[in-house]
C-alpha cells in the first residue's frame, strides 16, 4: 500500500455520462496530481495542486477539472466521455515543496475507465 | 523542450543479463531524474533517483548513470531476474515542479 488511496478502482460507464474519481494523498504530501495513462501509451501528466490551489496544467481537456479540498483529497471529474477517454487514471502526491523529495511522487493504484 | 525520450519501446533479456534502459531530455533546467517501475494493474513506484550532481547511483542490482554533457541518463539492471519484468519509466522535473515521464521501456526477463 503506497499510502495514496484512490477511487473507485473500476468504473464502467457511457459516452456523455459524467464521472468523478476521488484520491486522498499520503498522509503529510501537500500535493496531488493527476497523470492519464492509456493503452500502451505513457503517463500524460493532467494537472497538479499544491495545499488547495492549482499549480501547473498539462494537456487536460476543458471537458475535465478538478480541485484539491481543504482536507487536501482531491477530486478528478471528466465530463462528456467520450470512448477515448478510456484509461487508467492515476493519482500521486508528494511533499510538494523544498522539505528532501518536494517532486518524489508516490502513485496510487489508479482508476480504471471504460466508456462504452 | 519537456520531452523525455526513452527506449528502447520493448527489451528481451535473459535471466542473469543485464538490461539497459536509455533516456535523452532537453531542458538544461531539469535537476531531478527518477526512475520508475510499473507491474500490470498497479501504481508506477519509485526505483531509484538521481541527481545532476553525481554520474552515477547505485542501489542493489540497480543502477543509473547520468551523463550531464550529453544530456542522458539510463537505468542498468544487472543479474536481471523474472521478477523484475515490469514497465520502466523514466522522468525529469525541475524544482517542484511536475515529472515529465518517458513513454516508457516493457521488461520481458526469460529464465
Amino acid at each position: 500500500d503506497s499510502g495514496v488511496t484512490q477511487t473507485p478502482k473500476h468504473l464502467i460507464t457511457a459516452t456523455g455520462q459524467r464521472v468523478t474519481l476521488r484520491c486522498s494523498p499520503r498522509s503529510g504530501d501537500l500535493s496531488v496530481y493527476w497523470y492519464q495513462q492509456s493503452l500502451d501509451q505513457g503517463l500524460q501528466f493532467l494537472i497538479q495542486y499544491y495545499n488547495g490551489e492549482e499549480r501547473a496544467k498539462g494537456n487536460i481537456l476543458e471537458r475535465f477539472s478538478a480541485q484539491q479540498f481543504p482536507d487536501l483529497h482531491s477530486e478528478l471529474n471528466l465530463s462528456s466521455l467520450e470512448l477515448g477517454d478510456s484509461a487508467l487514471y492515476f493519482c500521486a502526491s508528494s511533499p510538494g515543496d523544498r522539505r528532501g523529495g518536494a517532486n518524489v511522487l508516490t502513485f496510487g493504484a489508479g482508476s480504471r475507465l471504460t466508456v462504452l | 523542450q519537456q520531452q523525455v525520450k526513452q527506449s528502447p519501446q520493448s527489451l528481451i533479456v535473459q535471466k542473469g543479463g543485464i538490461s539497459i534502459i536509455n533516456c535523452a531530455y532537453e531542458n538544461t533546467a531539469f535537476d531531478y531524474f527518477p526512475w520508475y517501475q510499473q507491474f500490470p494493474g498497479k501504481g508506477p513506484a519509485l526505483l531509484i533517483a538521481i541527481r545532476p550532481d553525481v554520474s552515477e547511483k547505485k542501489e542493489g542490482r540497480f543502477t543509473i548513470s547520468f551523463n550531464k554533457s550529453a544530456k542522458q541518463f539510463s537505468l542498468h539492471i544487472m543479474d536481471s531476474q523474472p521478477g523484475d519484468s515490469a514497465t520502466y519509466f523514466c522522468a525529469a522535473s525541475k524544482d517542484t515542479d511536475k515529472l515529465i515521464f518517458g513513454t516508457g521501456t516493457r521488461l520481458q526477463v526469460f529464465p
